[in-house]
């Protein structure tokens, strides 16, 4: 029963161009949660996400990222026209379908993104 | 809004020594809390978790954590750490009512040393 899984481990994009980060959740899970880690800081919300809605964005840059779910497929991360201040290592978390109170979040390895 | 202060950003300690690393969370509503810990350029592994009952929680190697309600606490400590305890150690709460999503504190670098 492989984990969640993140591609690619390690993404090197110069100043202006495009990055994707992937994400494939556990066998089951339905929801998606994606973390930023800035250097020496620790993880930052930046959206949750169900099959083909965003339910959270409230931690969202307000330019230049999305993310999505489709219904077939990983979960995507978009970062456009990419600046030195977006590298960071970027987390995705899974959890399974809702039905309890309380779903636990297990995270993949991270994107570490690296702008030149 | 909730938040979560590691007061420590590092530890280090002798080998077989005790360790505590601390935690407050401020929140208006109740939380569930959580210690994760990440090992060099890997992603976190769930420690132990707190969601209600006791108020002691222990995990599979060693280490506990006491929610502290009326200090809004909860350390995590080990009575004799190995060398492969080194990592980042981060405390988090989630909201019931928010969707789960997980407010991280700072981290705190624990490192043990021979």
């Amino acid at each position: 029963n492989a984990g969640v899984m993140q591609n690619p481990r390690h993404l090197v994009r110069r100043r202006g161009q495009e990055a994707r980060l992937r994400c494939s959740p556990m066998k089951g899970h339905s929801h998606v949660y994606w973390y930023r880690q800035l250097p020496e800081e620790g993880l930052k919300f930046m959206v949750y996400l169900q099959k083909e809605n965003i339910i959270d964005e409230s931690g969202m840059p307000k330019e230049r990222f999305s993310a999505e779910f489709p219904k077939e497929g990983p979960s995507i991360l978009r970062i456009q026209q990419v600046v030195r201040g977006d590298s960071a290592a970027y987390f995705c978390a899974s959890s399974p379908t809702p039905g309890q109170s309380y779903n636990e979040q297990f995270f993949g390895p991270g994107t570490r993104l690296t702008v030149l | 809004a909730q938040s979560v202060t590691q007061l420590d950003s590092q530890v280090p300690v002798f080998e077989e020594a005790p360790v505590e690393l601390r935690c407050n969370y401020s929140s208006s509503v109740s939380v569930y809390l959580f210690w994760y810990v990440q090992y060099p350029n890997q992603g976190l592994q769930l420690l132990l978790k707190y969601l209600s009952g006791s108020t002691l929680v222990e995990s599979i190697n060693g280490f506990e954590a006491e929610f502290n309600k009326s200090q809004t606490s909860f350390h995590l400590r080990k009575p004799s750490v190995h060398i492969s305890d080194t990592a980042e150690y981060f405390c988090a709460v989630s909201d019931p009512g928010g969707y789960n999503k997980l407010i991280f504190g700072a981290g705190t670098r624990l490192a043990v040393h021979p």
